[in-house]
């Protein structure tokens, strides 16, 4: 079964553009979720998408928005990008809530902003 | 690669040695965590996860430890290796809310 998947694997962008990343999950898996990693913050949750609706979302200016598509393939859009934005952008994906979660990570897509 | 994390602790172990990393979560409603490990360059990988109705769970090599009492939870690796270097989260979540991840543990593997 092929992992999760994201594309592109790098990008570079400068300040006030804005950037579309793409995530196709584990085939079955109906969850993505998004994460935003950098070495000062750490690991942070961006929002969840459940059957193309978003169930959860982290603290995150209204600048960073994401979809689902009917096919669970998710993505996620940041408008007018600043410098703060780059990191490694990260996609997970998983099966429904059953009391268990494995969650399982795509490789990421890194942003640098310049 | 990528740098998960300049000022990361960092537990350094002799290969063949048990390695243990600690992990303080943050609420006692939590109900279900995972133990990731990223290596460089890498998105974070699933290793083992355990629920709150349970205080030890054992896979290959690894075994992880959950006291709800003082919320803490370790991940004991045995006869460690140098492929098991990298950086080690924990991650908890609320009956299905997001995750909320800790800062990561770096291991060391020294030969």
């Amino acid at each position: 079964k092929a992992g999760v998947t994201q594309t592109p694997r790098y990008l570079i962008k400068t300040r006030g553009q804005q950037v579309t990343l793409s995530c196709s999950p584990i085939s079955g898996h109906r969850s993505v979720s998004w994460y935003q990693q950098t070495p000062g913050q750490g690991l942070q949750f961006l929002f969840e998408y459940f059957s193309e609706t978003q169930r959860n979302k982290g603290n995150f200016p209204g600048r960073f928005s994401g979809r689902q598509f009917s096919n669970s393939r998710s993505e996620m859009n940041v408008s007018t990008l600043e410098l703060g934005d780059s990191a490694l952008y990260l996609c997970a994906s998983s099966l429904e809530w059953t009391g268990t979660y494995e969650q399982y990570f795509g490789p990421g897509t890194r942003l640098t902003v310049t | 690669g990528e740098s998960v994390g300049l000022h990361l602790p960092t537990l350094s172990v002799q290969e063949g040695d048990n390695s243990i990393i600690n992990c303080a979560y943050s609420n006692s409603a939590s109900d279900y965590f995972i133990w990731y490990k990223q290596e460089s360059g890498k998105g974070p990988q699933f290793i083992i996860d355990i629920r709150s109705n349970m205080d030890k769970r054992q896979g290959q090599r690894v075994t992880v430890l959950l006291n709800k009492t003082v919320k803490h939870l370790s991940l004991q690796i045995a006869a460690t290796q140098p492929g098991d270097s990298a950086v080690y989260f924990c991650a908890e979540n609320n009956y299905g809310q997001n995750f909320v991840f800790g800062p990561g543990t770096r291991l060391s593997v020294l030969p």
